[in-house]
């Protein structure tokens, strides 16, 4: 069974810093990973999708890694802004053939606090 | 203006009613899910539907139902056998199941 783990659960940081989230997973065999972030009481704004072919994808200041081996994903947010503050989950789509892998399986998430 | 739409954003209901959540996306997506969020917890998928008149129980089926008569539109019924029904429900929707998936706005509900 497929878990998604999200380190640290909870991150300040004060404007301005570069930051990295973590996400691991246990079974390596992806299909995808996504990155979402999550403003209370909304839903849920997909920021990067990573094809498990692929090692990085990049939107502004945004940039997603994916090493599939280690089961590692990185999120890494370049000079920070209040406006980032949110909380950031990754899920992990199995990659089988046998008809699982429409299936996201999501971490807990990260809370991200930008201080001004 | 293409997007997921979910209505109520909030719904009270009694303890032994029955309730339906709405979600409907104009974005010709085939796929399309329903999740609960609790607190604390990560995302749980209730029901899955890769095309019309098609769906799939997902981890925490139990006391829920849904149906898939047209495309665009994906409500989730949460019965009286859902014995926790107080949640945050999310819809999505891809363009093929294991494709990117993109989220309604949500419903918050509330079970008393």
């Amino acid at each position: 069974k497929q878990e998604v783990t999200q380190i640290p659960a909870a991150l300040s940081v004060p404007e301005g810093e570069n930051l990295v989230l973590n996400c691991s997973f246990t079974d390596s065999a992806i299909y995808n990973l996504q990155w979402f972030r999550q403003d209370p009481g909304k839903g849920l704004t997909s920021l990067l999708l990573i094809q498990s072919s692929q090692r990085e994808q990049t939107s502004g200041r945004l940039n997603a890694s994916l090493d599939k081996s280690s089961g590692r994903s990185t999120l890494y947010i370049a000079a920070s802004q209040p406006g980032d503050s949110a909380t950031y989950l990754c899920a992990v789509r199995l990659g089988n053939s046998g008809g699982s892998n429409y299936k996201l399986t999501f971490g807990k998430g990260t809370l991200l606090t930008v201080n001004p | 203006d293409g997007g997921i739409t979910q209505s109520p954003k909030y719904l009270f209901r009694k303890e032994g009613q029955n309730v339906t959540l709405s979600c409907e996306q104009n974005l010709n997506h085939d796929a399309m899910y329903w999740y609960r969020q609790d607190p604390g917890q990560g995302l749980r998928l209730i029901y899955y539907s890769q095309i019309v008149n098609d769906f799939q129980k997902g981890d925490i089926a139990e006391g829920y139902s849904v149906s898939r008569e047209k495309k665009e539109s994906f409500p989730l019924t949460v019965t009286s056998a859902q014995k926790n029904p107080t949640a945050f429900y999310l819809c999505a929707s891809s363009l093929q199941r294991e494709y990117e998936q993109y989220f309604g706005p949500g419903t918050r509900l509330t079970v008393t």
